[in-house]
């Protein structure tokens, strides 16, 4: 079963706007939870990563909002831009497992 | 450059052929792991090793094997077994437990 939820599945916004993606998960155990952003045809890079001890983190135009009591997470992007048109997948994991990915949100962002 | 590279890009197997992909890393990364893409499905995992000679099924394993002989090498096969191939297939590293996870830019395998 899908043990990170993702919503929206696909997201538009003018450029200047803040497109905002979130997360959900079940698992208290998680401890780690990144934000990847993939272009077409390539590997997923990571953007940004928080641990559930930090309620906010930011860096450049990039935010993520950290509930732990809700278990949930997103990500806002400030002062979009065009290149910033992918698909973003936000992730969760704990100790030595593997990251558990939901299933992605297609940003466009329009001039 | 370090980093993680994956071949061939794009892969073309017939019906009841066994293919394998090739993962190697040269960022002296411990973990390993195999991820399938499919449209709206996000990333699943097939398998991952966390130590050489050592390897795990995720989620969906059914159809694949791995090897993990060196540190640098994690080869992904696709056996006949596996009835719906067709996807993008991720391979990624991770020096250890909760670090970034870098990714090889992919390959795309196609059932002809």
């Amino acid at each position: 079963q899908q043990q990170v939820k993702q919503s929206p599945q696909s997201l538009i916004v003018q450029k200047g706007g803040i497109p905002i993606i979130n997360c959900a998960y079940e698992n208290t155990a998680f401890d780690y939870f990144p934000w990847y952003q993939q272009f077409p045809g390539k590997g997923p890079a990571l953007l940004i990563a928080i641990r559930p001890d930090v309620s906010e983190k930011k860096e450049g135009r990039f935010t993520i909002s950290f509930n732990k009591s809700a278990k949930q997470f997103s990500l806002h992007i400030m002062d979009s831009q065009p290149g910033d048109s992918a698909t973003y997948f936000c992730a969760a994991s704990m100790l030595r497992y593997a990251l558990n990915f939901g299933k992605g949100t297609s940003l466009l962002v329009t001039p | 450059d370090g980093g993680i590279t994956q071949s061939p890009k794009y892969l073309f197997r017939k019906e009841g052929q066994n293919v394998t992909l090739s993962c190697e890393q040269n960022l002296n990364h411990d973990a390993m792991y195999w991820y399938r893409q499919d449209p709206g499905q996000g990333l699943r995992l097939i398998y991952y090793s966390q130590i050489v000679n050592d390897f795990q099924k995720g989620d969906i394993a059914e159809g694949y094997s791995v090897s993990r002989e060196k540190k640098e090498s994690f080869p992904l096969t696709v056996t006949s077994a596996q009835k719906n191939p067709t996807a993008f297939y991720l391979c990624a590293s991770r020096v250890g437990v909760g670090t970034e996870a870098f990714f090889g830019q992919g390959t795309r395998l196609t059932v002809v």
